[in-house]
């Protein structure tokens, strides 16, 4: 079946600008979260989704990172006001109910210039 | 603050021998553990799940455990050049949880 999707793949943006990303889990997984990852690190954890609801958004470095998932399916990562520290790869997994394993999306390249 | 550590590498092991990639955790409370393997320009891909004090093999790969010493390996038998890639290891302390990942050991097969 289909995994995880992300896009877009890549994002170029400017300092200052508002940039939304979109991850679409796998069809069934109630349990979605959003990493991020710089180079040379492993992924860090941003926020939890279980359902509608963020489960656990402690990973949110500041109030300009917001994320929604409306649904309980596709959830959109919102950065406001971005700064050339946000660049890295946004990463975004989901989780089968009952289950432990987490599997990836192919990530959003995002550059802040 | 909750730290797994790897060793960063690069390890190099010669095609056909075994590679072993070592990872240690710092929360007593952790219960489950993963390893995910991730080529240059890709994301990370699931490769074994232990959760149980032990060893536990899927084909070529083989995770061990040891609560006790707070220590989780991977073993890859008959290494391979397309094995090629950065191993993360990453703990959590319930399935509900975010995974807490180590920087990652680059692993280089050699021909």
């Amino acid at each position: 079946g289909a995994g995880v999707s992300q896009t877009p793949s890549n994002k170029v943006t400017e300092k200052g600008k508002y940039v939304e990303l979109r991850c679409d889990p796998i069809s069934g997984h109630t349990a979605l979260y959003w990493y991020r990852q710089s180079l040379g690190q492993g992924p860090e954890f941003l926020i939890y989704f279980q359902g509608t609801g963020a489960a656990d958004d402690s990973g949110l470095p500041n109030d300009r990172f917001f994320a929604v998932r409306p649904e309980g399916s596709v959830s959109t990562l919102k950065i406001q006001r971005t700064e050339r520290g946000d660049s890295a790869v946004y990463l975004c997994a989901s989780r089968l109910a009952g289950e432990d394993e987490q599997f990836f999306g192919p990530g959003t390249r995002l550059t802040v210039l | 603050q909750k730290e797994v550590e790897q060793n960063s590498g690069p390890l190099s092991v010669p095609e056909g021998a075994i590679a072993s990639l070592n990872c240690t955790y710092s929360d007593r409370g952790s219960q489950s553990f993963f390893w995910y393997r991730q080529y240059s320009g890709k994301s990370p891909e699931l490769i074994m799940s232990i959760y149980s004090n032990g060893d536990k093999e899927d084909g070529r790969f083989t995770a061990q455990l040891n609560k006790a010493s707070q220590y989780v390996s991977l073993l890859i038998r008959d290494s391979q050049p397309s094995d090629s890639a950065t191993y993360l290891c990453a703990v959590n302390i319930g399935s509900g949880y975010a995974l807490n990942f180590g920087k990652g050991t680059s692993l280089l097969v050699t021909p």
